[in-house]
């Protein structure tokens, strides 16, 4: 079965701290994605990534980066965390798919407080 | 750019009853965009529902089904007879064909609340 997980699952970060959230999958995706999510808004695609020592911006990348050192892992990064960023991060695989239109398949999500 | 308008929620109904959560898009950058709905259950990922890559096509998963109407740019989710454990939040969306259809544009999320 399709598998995503993220951790932490919820985190309370200071504002001016680093904050890493990492994603596993054991799909073998080429394609990894970060969303967020904030109430009344859908997803918004942060950074993602074609495969390992890849990554792209996506709609909402400032502030953040990402890091995708293997075809396993995708990491978000937070350098300088600010308030703003409070948010739920979504990290999601999917595969090529050509005109098929991919599934992605979706971790859990992690709550991130920054105070 | 792209978008997608959903109903607002929450959505209550009565098990056994009907739903319908709207759909509209608008797909400014993407000629023939492949549409879909995620759902989200309490406590999980989200996942897919259904999804559909063909206007005029018909797409459908555990009862749900929905419609590419490329005139009028919906793709309403109906259901027949809701249960309980229909209970989850509901994400329309729409994304271009080719390698990077992972990049997706999302609703809001529609709330869907059902008593038995």
């Amino acid at each position: 079965e399709a598998a995503v997980t993220q951790s932490p699952r919820n985190k309370v970060a200071v504002t001016g701290g680093k904050v890493t959230l990492s994603c596993n999958q054991t799909n073998n995706h080429n394609n990894m994605y970060w969303y967020r999510q904030d109430t009344g808004h859908g997803l918004r695609l942060i950074h993602y990534s074609y495969g390992a020592g890849s990554t792209e911006k996506g709609d909402i990348p400032d502030g953040y980066k990402a890091s995708r050192p293997s075809q396993e892992n995708f990491s978000l990064i937070l350098e300088l965390a600010t308030p703003s960023q409070t948010s739920v991060y979504f990290c999601a695989s999917g595969d090529t798919g050509g005109n098929t239109g991919n599934t992605l398949y979706f971790g859990e999500g992690s709550r991130l407080i920054v105070v | 750019g792209d978008s997608v308008t959903q109903t607002e929620g929450p959505v209550t109904v009565s098990e056994s009853e009907s739903l319908i959560i709207n759909c509209t898009y608008s797909a400014t950058s993407i000629a023939y965009p492949n549409l879909f709905w995620y759902v989200r259950y309490p406590g999980e990922g989200l996942q897919l529902l259904l999804k559909v890559i063909t206007a005029g096509q018909k797409g459908s998963s555990r009862g749900f089904e929905a419609t590419y109407n490329k005139e009028t740019t919906s793709f309403h989710l109906q259901k027949a007879s809701v249960q309980e454990s229909d209970s989850a939040v509901y994400y329309c969306a729409l994304g271009p064909t080719g390698a990077n259809t992972g990049k997706l544009t999302f609703g809001h999320g529609t709330i869907l609340r059902v008593h038995p």
